[in-house]
């Protein structure tokens, strides 16, 4: 399986700071179609996880244009340019590959 | 609007079943790959099964662990996908989610459901 590890956050974090929160694959997600099976999640407390980034780079729709992901084949990033309040929750990257699908262990964003 | 409703968890004792449904509206039901996934008390994201649509003749893929246990289905005329659970075991204790993914005019669609409580205990 491949597994999915996600680095911490140095929380909280001031309003308005840009972080990185980053992502490694322990197999390539880059397919021969060019695409890398990335996606980027937000669970925002009592809710369940809603899609930010897919392809690894790709805002899904109606995502803020403060969130943009990047990368590799194993190595990913998801940066926020200037958090806000609505920011806070558990941010997962998933690995869209090959099955089982899975995902990491997650980072908690806290803003202070 | 996309809705994804999930319904059928509980509370139910080690060795017996359950079946969870997932009703939804908002898209075309029919073109989308259907997934659950389960969120453990720790938090961790299990994806546990997919179902393709008509086109990919349904294709299904199981989380390993759950084969054999587990079983995902879906009514493409009543817009719904179900997970029926077998052999319950503690460690199946989660929140499940269904998921949907389909293209749009947009791009990619993904949404998931509110999640269903299943706890196992005796």
């Amino acid at each position: 399986d491949i597994v999915m590890t996600q680095g911490a956050l140095p929380n909280p974090v001031p309003s308005g700071e840009s972080v990185s929160i980053t992502c490694r694959s322990s197999k390539s997600l880059l397919y021969s179609d060019g695409k890398t099976y990335l996606n980027w999640y937000l669970q925002r407390p009592g809710q369940s996880p809603q899609l930010l980034i897919y392809w690894m780079s790709t805002r899904a729709s109606g995502v803020s244009d403060r969130f943009s992901g990047s990368g590799s084949g194993t190595d990913f990033t998801l940066k926020i340019s200037g958090v806000e309040a609505e920011d806070v929750g558990v941010y997962y990257c998933q690995q869209g590959l090959e099955f089982p699908l899975t995902f990491g262990s997650g980072t908690k964003l806290e803003i202070k | 609007e996309v809705q994804l409703v999930e319904t059928g968890g509980g509370l139910v004792q080690p060795g017996n079943s359950l079946k969870l449904s997932c009703a939804t509206s908002g898209f075309t039901f029919s073109t989308a790959w259907m997934n659950w996934i389960r969120q453990t008390p720790g938090k961790r994201l299990e994806w546990l099964a997919q179902i393709e649509d008509k086109s990919n003749n349904y294709f299904i893929s199981y989380l390993e662990s759950v084969k054999g246990r587990f079983t995902i289905s879906r009514d493409d005329s009543k817009s719904s996908v179900y997970l029926q659970m077998n052999n319950l075991k503690e460690e199946d204790t989660a929140i499940y989610y269904c998921r949907a993914i389909t293209t749009v005019a947009r791009g990619v669609m993904d949404a998931w459901g509110q999640g269903a409580s299943v706890t196992v205990s005796s």
